[in-house]
């Protein structure tokens, strides 16, 4: 099956600095991402969709100046909180669909942000 | 937004017995999908049931959908320690390309 990546699988910053996470499809091409959020014990909430060559679409209540997405390649889409805060610690995942298979998307493994 | 609802929140059963899982949805869909996450990981996509089908297998797994009700339910025969996991459905609406909308998760807890 297709296979989403992450990197890194976790991270520790201190408040005010930035975290770059980046998602990959290691073995097809993805014109769509998606990035989710997770709370502990909670489900996945849809942030924003990632597209190739365009700027990303974002969900009702999601900054898009502090969630900062870029998907320059078929293959790679990273999301950057910048000046993050303890409120941002959370689970991040990110998804793809391989061509063709749009309604089925493959989840990378996700990363832990713990923000000090 | 969510708009998906599990339930049970959490259920317990013992090695063997059977699970079910419903969840409820609001919109109208084009398809419902049900994933399972093991603690801390990430999601494992287990069964895709389209809009204009009614019931679906899957090895153990069994899944219905409602379109009436706007409600779905998986169920897992024979279950397994290894089964114990959070369980979501997840919809996929007629007019939001193909993000996803997930519910809550139910909660499953194996005993051997």
């Amino acid at each position: 099956g297709a296979v989403v990546s992450q990197h890194p699988s976790w991270v520790i910053c201190k408040s005010g600095t930035s975290v770059k996470i980046e998602c990959r499809s290691l073995d097809f091409q993805a014109t769509t991402m998606f990035w989710y959020r997770q709370f502990p014990k909670q489900s996945l909430m849809l942030m924003a969709t990632s597209n190739e060559g365009s700027k990303a679409t974002y969900e009702q209540g999601v900054e898009k100046d502090k969630f900062l997405i870029n998907h320059a390649s078929l293959t790679l889409s990273t999301l950057t909180v910048t000046s993050a805060h303890p409120e941002d610690s959370s689970f991040y995942i990110c998804s793809a669909s391989p061509p063709g298979q749009q309604e089925t998307q493959y989840f990378g493994p996700g990363t832990r942000l713990l923000v000090l | 937004s969510q708009q998906g609802e599990e339930d049970p929140q959490a259920l317990s059963i013992q090695e063997g017995e059977n699970a079910t899982m419903n969840c409820s949805y609001k919109t109208s869909i084009n398809n419902l999908q049900w994933y399972r996450q093991n603690s801390g990981r990430g999601l494992v996509h287990l069964i895709l049931i389209r809009s204009n089908e009614r019931e679906k297998h899957s090895g153990r797994l069994r899944v219905t959908l409602d379109t009436s009700k706007k409600s779905s339910s998986l169920l897992i025969t024979a279950s397994r320690a290894a089964d114990t996991a959070s369980y979501f459905c997840a919809t996929g609406e007629a007019n939001s390309g193909y993000a996803l909308n997930f519910g809550k998760g139910t909660s499953l807890l194996v005993t051997p």
